[in-house]
């Protein structure tokens, strides 16, 4: 099977910019989880989604969201971005959300 | 307190020697365990999961896990350069949280 997808690799943006981050799971996963991750502060959960309904969801400020389509493919977005959110976002997919399995993750740059 | 805390690091051993790697969880209903590996630049990769007390075994991995401690670890046995990376404790009482992570070196 192939692997999860997460595109764009690399993103540079402004702040006060928004952004939109895409994911494509594993086939045959319906959960699909978002972390950022950070040298200060490692992996941290943003949200799951598990069959387009929202499970999950950890300790970030409104502005960041996302979104899940009846073909288990993801998005995340960030609005009005800040310095401090320049980092990897990584994607991560699993059958039941137990195990999972990440993508490459997109690595963001807010100057 | 951490909800998920790793032994600090970094950790180097030779090659052909055990590696040791500890984590300790707060929630204490906490029922699912994993081991993520890191290798500089990349994505976390899923090397072990563990749900029962005791010990699981998959190649040169065992996974340990005692709840009532609420303790787990990970042992790589006859450690090769290639395991050289960040090695990530995760734990999912309802959603995933990672450890800080604990680099391992391994000497040739």
């Amino acid at each position: 099977k192939a692997g999860v997808t997460q595109t764009p690799r690399y993103l540079i943006k402004t702040r006060g910019q928004q952004v939109t981050l895409s994911c494509s799971p594993i086939s045959g996963h319906r959960s699909v989880s978002w972390y950022q991750q950070t040298p200060g502060q490692g992996l941290q959960f943003l949200f799951e989604y598990f069959s387009e309904t929202q499970r999950n969801k950890g300790n970030f400020p409104g502005r960041f969201s996302g979104r899940q389509f009846s073909n288990s493919r993801s998005e995340m977005n960030v609005s009005t971005l800040e310095l401090g959110d320049s980092a990897l976002y990584l994607c991560a997919s699993s059958e039941s959300g137990y195990e999972q399995y990440f993508g490459p993750g997109t690595r963001l740059t807010v100057t | 307190q951490k909800e998920v805390e790793q032994n600090s690091g970094p950790l180097s051993v030779p090659e052909g020697a055990i590696a040791s790697l500890n984590c300790t969880y707060s929630d204490r209903g906490s029922q699912s365990f994993f081991w993520y590996r890191q290798y500089s630049g990349k994505s976390p990769e899923l090397i072990m999961s563990i749900y029962s007390n005791g010990d699981k075994e998959d190649g040169r991995f065992t996974a340990q896990l005692n709840k009532a401690s609420q303790y787990v670890s990970l042992l790589i046995r006859d450690s090769q350069p290639s395991d050289s990376a960040t090695y990530l404790c995760a734990v999912n009482p309802n959603d995933m949280r990672f450890g800080a992570g604990t680099r391992l070196t391994v000497k040739p």
